[in-house]
């Protein structure tokens, strides 16, 4: 069992619906990560979020919108979604202080899988 | 930037037979590694981890990894592979800033 729980775990929309993912972890981490993993491929990181606060945006397009409302939970918000964007989007979260984090590892959920009709 | 290159990108092999994952990484800090898997429909898991000490790190799932500090490797191994084993597996190092640089992954198929 994931200690990362995603939600849904499958999501079908055309292109101009909006719907968000849902991230929630209870681990106590202060970090937290949005990926995108296409098949056969790495995870591609697209945002982290360290202490609620925004860190890193990796150039994503502004059709991905997160949103992290407290230390336990992380979203993100779709719209407007192009088929390219159809994949396996993965949320993680570590413990998020950054002078003690350096090696401490990324716990995974089991992913929600996006396709874009 | 620190990267990391996996080896191989299939390694097919029948049950109960020994393993090895291959993997190289590029830095010139310290070194934080990771071997991860990732089964089909789920996320990824972490099989072990690298931080300092001993060079033999066991993981779980009956994993082991050796950190070889000269050649620059941190190759994957299990003597004896199930049919459960059939997944991807990735090689990462931690870089800065929370990145993680995944390699980009070996597909391990077991068969009877």
């Amino acid at each position: 069992d994931t200690e990362v729980t995603q939600t849904p775990k499958h999501l079908v929309m055309g292109m101009t619906n909006k719907k968000s993912l849902k991230c929630e972890q209870h681990m106590g981490h202060r970090a937290m990560y949005w990926y995108k993993q296409k098949a056969k491929k790495p995870p591609e990181l697209m945002f982290v979020y360290s202490y609620e606060k925004l860190s890193i945006n990796e150039s994503v397009p502004s059709r991905f919108s997160p949103e992290c409302p407290n230390s336990s939970l992380l979203n993100l918000h779709l719209h407007a979604l192009q088929p390219e964007d159809s994949a396996l989007y993965l949320c993680a979260s570590s413990r998020g202080d950054k002078t003690v984090d350096q090696g401490q590892p990324q716990h995974f959920g089991d992913g929600t899988r996006l396709s874009i009709l | 930037a620190q990267s990391v290159t996996q080896l191989d990108s299939q390694v097919p092999v029948f049950e109960e037979a020994p393993v090895e994952l291959r993997c190289n990484y590029s830095s010139s800090v310290s070194v934080y590694l990771f071997w991860y898997v990732q089964y089909p429909n789920q996320g990824l898991q972490l099989l072990l981890k690298y931080l300092s000490g001993s060079t033999l790190v066991k993981g779980i799932n009956g994993f082991e990894a050796e950190f070889n500090k000269s050649q620059t490797s941190f190759h994957l191994r299990k003597p004896s592979v199930h049919i459960s084993d059939t997944a991807e597996y990735f090689c990462a190092v931690f870089s800065n800033d929370y990145k993680l640089s995944f390699g980009a992954g070996t597909t391990v198929t077991v068969r009877a």
